[in-house]
This record gives C-alpha cells, structure tokens and sequence, in this order.
C-alpha cells in the first residue's frame, strides 16, 4: 500500500529566508503532483514531476524528483508572504486505477 | 470553459437528512474524482468514476453513494447524514492516465468545494 508522508507539518518563516518541504513515498512510482491550497479555497496544481532527477521551478518555488530515495522536494527561496499557504504531494498509484495518494499538507506562514 | 465546477458551495443539514451535491466539468474528462477534506488531513478520496455509467470506491466510500449517468457530471448523495460526515467536499477530474503521453504533465483539476455541515 502507498503511503505519502510530509514533513514538515507546520512551518513558521520569515520572509527572504529559504526552505524545504520533504515529501516521502513507500513504493514506486513514476508521477508526483505538488499543489498549493489557500484558506478556504480549492487545490491549484503547481508541479508535475514525471521521472527521477527531474527539476521544475516557477518563481521563488523549486520541485525535484529522486525516484530512487523515493522522495520529493519543494524548496522556497527568498520566501514572500504571497507564498503562506498550505502545500500538498500526491503520488500517483498505479496499482489503484492511477488514483492520487496525498500527504497530509505542509502548513506554510510567511511572516513580513 | 467553466472547468470544474461544484453544487451547492455551503450546506447544513441535520442527521438523518439526505442530500446530493453535483459535480460538473466540461473539459471531457473521462475519470472523476470526489474527495473530502478534514482539518490537519490531506485528501481522502470518497468515490471514483473512470468513465460515464462506471463508479469505484476510494479510501472512505462508507455513508456515501455517486452516480455518473453523464460523462461531465458526477453526482455524490449522502442519505443519511452523520456529524461525522461534517467536511469540505472537493470534485476533481483528469484525462485517462493511460491514454496521456508519458511526457504529459496532465493533472487533476479542482471545482471550489462544497462545505458541509451536519449538525
């Protein structure tokens, strides 16, 4: 069974300060989503990340794929208050019709 | 283009009342998705629909029920409503992962929520 653990769970920064959001998965898989959910609202999609190495950035936020450590992470430089927000990973399952398991969400505040 | 979209945004029931929330996309996608959101919890995905008249169960399908008689519509009754059932519901859909390139950066796509209240 696929299980998605973030970590960590809570984190309070400053702003211009950097960080990084781990993201842990149990068993192989090829696809690995990061989305952004602000209070009260939906889950936009941020990143897909589809093989190991790979390397995605927009803005101030970076995501990479070690499929062999089966870890992901999301890094953010300089960091900004527009970026508090809560962040999940998903995998992609392929043994459960490809159904996304999620982690339980990174809380991030961004202090001015 | 709507994308996914979500009926009704805001509900209170009392226990033991039934109600359907309705899910609708015109992106033409084949699989449909309904998840519940709780507080501190990622998403745990209720039902799945991998195409029209096909309906599956997820993680936590208990005390829930979907249809979709529609390709664009994926409806999720609870008929009888427990506090238990209180959360934020979200409907999302995706292409059929097998028929996407293995290069594709298709996603799921989120509608706006629903938030349910059982009193």
């Amino acid at each position: 069974e696929l299980k998605v653990e973030q970590n960590p769970l809570f984190l309070s920064m400053q702003e211009g300060k950097n960080y990084t959001i781990y993201c842990n998965y149990s068993t192989t898989s090829d696809r690995l989503y990061w989305y952004r959910q602000d209070p009260g609202k939906s889950l936009e999609s941020l990143f897909v990340l589809l093989s190991n190495g790979a390397v995605k950035q927009e803005g101030r936020l970076m995501a990479s794929l070690d499929t062999k450590a089966r870890l992901s992470t999301l890094h953010i430089t300089a960091a900004v208050h527009d970026l508090s927000a809560t962040y999940f990973c998903a995998v992609e399952d392929r043994d459960s019709n490809y159904q996304l398991i999620w982690g339980a969400g990174t809380k991030l505040i961004i202090k001015p | 283009n709507a994308g996914v979209t979500q009926t009704p945004k805001f509900r209170v029931l009392k226990t033991g009342q039934s109600m359907t929330l309705l899910c609708a996309q015109d992106m033409n996608h084949e699989y449909m998705y309904w998840y519940r959101q709780d507080p501190g919890m990622g998403l745990r995905l209720i039902h799945y629909s991998v195409g029209e008249g096909t309906t599956a169960k997820g993680e936590v399908p208990d005390g829930y029920n979907v249809s979709r008689l529609k390709k664009q519509n994926f409806l999720l009754g609870l008929e009888s409503a427990a506090p238990s059932q209180t959360s934020v519901y979200f409907c999302a859909s995706s292409y059929f992962p097998k028929s996407r390139g293995s290069y594709s950066t298709d996603t799921q796509y989120f509608g706006p929520g629903t938030r349910l209240t059982v009193l």
